[in-house]
């Protein structure tokens, strides 16, 4: 069974940085690439980050480009995003995702619950 | 960037068929996939691939995508349905990118 536990939300001011983590079970992590997608409060989903299953290939939407930094320790089936200047904008719940193919970026074939990251000025 | 666009909102009756749509440029040349999202839940996949449904997702829950529209239909809608859905797109030069979102209503 599939598990994907995020950790590491909480409040923030924007002259500060937040790591999150996530840490996954039930499958063979190293095989697979991951991503984050957030979701502000009330609004849709919006991919962040994604990560291969090596780690050698990142790929970020364009509002957080050189802010946040995604990476893996595939020797503890941890995916990381460490948020760097956050900005109010970036006030959301945070969940970890699975890609649903070997390759990815893909689909999204399991989701974690997700951790509430508010950013204060 | 790349982008699509869904109704806000989609209204249905018990039993009934209820189509969810999703527009893009060229849409069709792109891999869809499809989430409910139920309220303070974490989205779930319904339907990946265009057409396909994974494991444990029930027969009336199907996709199309062809020119500019990718469709997610339910047949045989039930209260349980009721949710947000999401599309998704994925390709070597958009990533990922999701649609706003259709609030499915079942009166």
């Amino acid at each position: 069974q599939v598990r994907l536990v995020e950790s590491g939300g909480g409040v923030v001011q924007s002259w500060r940085s937040l790591r999150l983590s996530c840490a996954a079970s039930g499958f063979t992590f190293s095989n697979c690439a991951m991503h984050w997608v957030r979701q502000a409060p009330g609004k849709g989903l919006e991919w962040v980050a994604f990560i291969s299953s090596e780690g050698s290939h990142k790929m970020y939407v364009d509002s957080v480009k050189g802010r946040f930094t995604i990476s893996r320790d595939n020797s503890k089936n941890t995916v990381i995003l460490d948020m760097d200047s956050p900005r109010i904008e970036d006030t959301a719940v945070y969940f970890c995702a699975k890609d649903g193919a070997a390759g990815g970026p893909t689909y999204f074939d399991n989701w974690g619950r997700g951790t509430l990251v508010t950013v204060s000025s | 960037s790349y982008e699509m666009s869904q109704p806000p909102s989609v209204s249905v009756s018990p039993g009934q068929t209820a189509r969810i749509t999703c527009s893009g440029d060229r849409l069709g040349d792109k891999n869809i996939c499809w989430y409910q999202q139920k309220p303070g839940q974490s989205p779930v996949l319904v339907i990946y691939e265009n057409i396909k449904r994974p494991s444990g997702i029930p027969e009336r829950f199907s996709g199309s995508n062809s020119g500019n529209t990718a469709t997610l239909t339910i047949s045989g809608t039930q209260a349980m349905d009721e949710a947000d859905y999401y599309c998704q797109a994925w390709d070597s030069y958009t990533a990922v990118v999701f649609g706003g979102g259709t609030k499915l209503t079942v009166l």
